[in-house]
């Protein structure tokens, strides 16, 4: 099984709608990233949380929110999604207590489409 | 705020050649620098990882420096072959666990 898991891995939505992309790890991490990625872009940094307790906002964090619902789950929603939000998502994990600590760990991503 | 970028932004050579991939940044204070690779429409995979205090890291055909006063890190790859084909992504952390990424390197080996 894969130490990072997202779902859905694929999503068409409706402007307007809300929608809830979750991320789930078994690597028993402390820290949990959201990111996306356009076309020629490279990854943004949309939110990050490095407990249940502690979450912050990234470089893009306008029109989405978080939730840390336990050490093993980081949620992104948007409230109400529009078209450029069209993206590949992706969640992210690092253990800040591992010796070579801080290498980020990527889940498969989810392909949302706005239309 | 750190600017990640990486030369070329595509690359094609024949199967067998080493090639070298380019990753530069602005802001030399950084705590390490991860490659990845990435296939069409998939996520990331983690190649290397270089802490801020080490030179080089190697595994297997791949070999990746780091020059932090230059602001720069190379990706070597040796006898490339097809199937490294795939976009290459640099990302450079700061010491509060932020993560900046390069646009990334598609590289395709011709057979």
């Amino acid at each position: 099984d894969a130490d990072v898991t997202q779902t859905p891995r694929n999503r068409i939505t409706k402007t307007g709608k809300r929608i809830m992309l979750e991320c789930s790890q078994t690597k028993g991490h402390d820290r949990m990233y959201w990111y996306r990625q356009d076309p020629g872009l490279g990854l943004r940094l949309i939110y990050y949380s490095f407990d249940v307790k502690d979450i912050n906002k990234g470089e893009i964090s306008d029109g989405y929110s978080v939730s840390r619902q336990a050490q093993a789950k980081f949620s992104l929603s948007l409230e109400s999604a529009i078209p450029n939000q069209t993206a590949l998502y992706f969640c992210a994990t690092s253990d800040s207590t591992s010796p070579s600590s801080y290498e980020q760990y990527f889940g498969p991503g989810t392909r949302l489409t706005v239309t | 705020k750190q600017e990640v970028t990486q030369i070329p932004a595509a690359l094609s050579v024949p199967e067998g050649e080493n090639l070298v991939l380019n990753c530069s940044f602005t802001d030399s204070a950084i705590y390490n620098l991860q490659w990845f690779r990435q296939d069409p429409g998939k996520g990331l995979t983690s190649l290397l990882l270089i802490q801020s205090s080490q030179r080089e890291q190697t595994s297997g055909r791949l070999n990746a420096s780091l020059d932090k006063s230059s602001g720069r890190s190379t990706l070597y790859i040796a006898a490339s072959q097809p199937g490294d084909s795939a976009t290459y992504l640099c990302a450079v952390g700061n010491n509060f666990n932020k993560f900046y990424f390069g646009s990334g390197t598609k590289l395709n080996v011709k057979p």
